[in-house]
C-alpha cells in the first residue's frame, strides 16, 4: 500500500513562511507531485502541479519543490485566508493509481 | 469556462448500487482523462478511479484497490459525461464524490478543475 506522509498540522503567524512536507516511496514520489488546498466545505483547489508549476491564478506565494522521495509546499506571506487543509498527490506506479497524502491542517495564528 | 457537474448521489442501502454522472463543458471532453475522487465525512481525499482520454484507440481505466471489482468508470463522449457505476456498496463508501479534470490531457494527479461533489450515503 502506497503512502504519502504529511504532518497532521502546521502553524505560523500571519506574514510568515511555512513549509509542508510530503514523503513517500520511489514508486510514488518518483513521479510528478501536485498540491491542493481545501477550504472547509469546498472542493480542493490545485496549487502546484508537476512538482513546481502553478496554474494560472495561483499567486507566487505558493511554491513547490521535490527532492528524491520528498516534496515540499512552501507558502510565504501567510494570510488568515490560507487556513485550510493541504494535500499532496502523485501517480503511484506500483498501484497504477493516484496516491494522496493524509492532509495537513494549516493554522495561521 | 470549464464546468463539471456531478449528479446521482443519494442514500442507498448496504449492498446496493448507484450510478454517478459528471457532465462536463467548456473543453474538448473526449481528449481529456477524467477522475473521481472521494472524501468521507471528516476525512482526507481518496482517489477512486480514472479513465483516459481519446489519445489512443483504447480507453484505459484505473481503480483504487478499495473499489476495484465493485466500481466501474465509463465515459460517453457524445454527451460529454463520465459515469461511475457503484455496486456492492458498503458503509465505508459513504463520501462526497468529486469529478475532476487534469491540467493536461493525460493528467491524473494534477487535477485543476473539480465539480462541487455529490454525496453518497450508504446506510440501512
Amino acid at each position: 500500500q502506497s503512502m504519502l506522509t504529511q504532518p497532521p498540522s502546521v502553524s505560523a503567524a500571519p506574514g510568515q513562511k511555512v513549509t509542508i512536507s510530503c514523503s513517500g516511496g520511489r514508486s510514488s514520489l518518483g513521479n510528478y507531485v501536485s498540491w491542493y488546498q481545501q477550504l472547509p466545505g469546498t472542493a480542493p483547489k490545485l496549487l502546484i502541479y508537476d512538482n513546481n508549476k502553478r496554474p494560472s491564478g495561483i499567486p507566487d506565494r505558493f511554491s513547490g519543490s521535490r527532492s528524491g522521495t520528498s516534496a515540499t509546499l512552501g507558502i510565504t506571506g501567510l494570510q488568515t485566508g490560507d487556513e485550510a487543509d493541504y494535500y499532496c498527490a502523485t501517480w503511484d506506479s506500483s498501484l497504477s493509481g493516484v496516491a494522496f497524502g493524509g492532509g495537513t491542517k494549516l493554522t495561521v495564528l | 469556462e470549464v464546468q463539471l457537474l456531478e449528479s446521482g448521489g443519494g442514500l442507498v442501502q448496504p449492498g446496493g448500487s448507484l450510478r454517478l454522472s459528471c457532465a462536463a463543458s467548456g473543453f474538448t471532453f473526449s481528449s481529456h482523462a477524467m477522475t473521481w475522487v472521494r472524501q468521507a465525512p471528516g476525512k482526507g481525499l481518496e482517489w477512486v478511479s480514472a479513465i483516459s482520454g481519446s489519445g489512443s484507440n483504447t480507453y484505459y481505466t484505473y481503480y483504487a484497490d478499495s473499489v476495484n471489482g465493485r466500481f466501474t468508470i465509463s465515459r460517453d463522449n457524445s454527451k460529454d459525461t463520465v459515469h461511475l457505476q457503484m455496486s456492492s456498496l458498503r458503509a465505508e463508501d459513504t463520501a462526497v464524490y468529486y469529478c475532476a479534470k487534469g491540467v493536461n490531457y493525460g493528467d491524473y494527479s494534477g487535477l485543476q478543475y473539480w465539480g462541487r461533489g455529490t454525496l453518497v450515503t450508504v446506510s440501512s
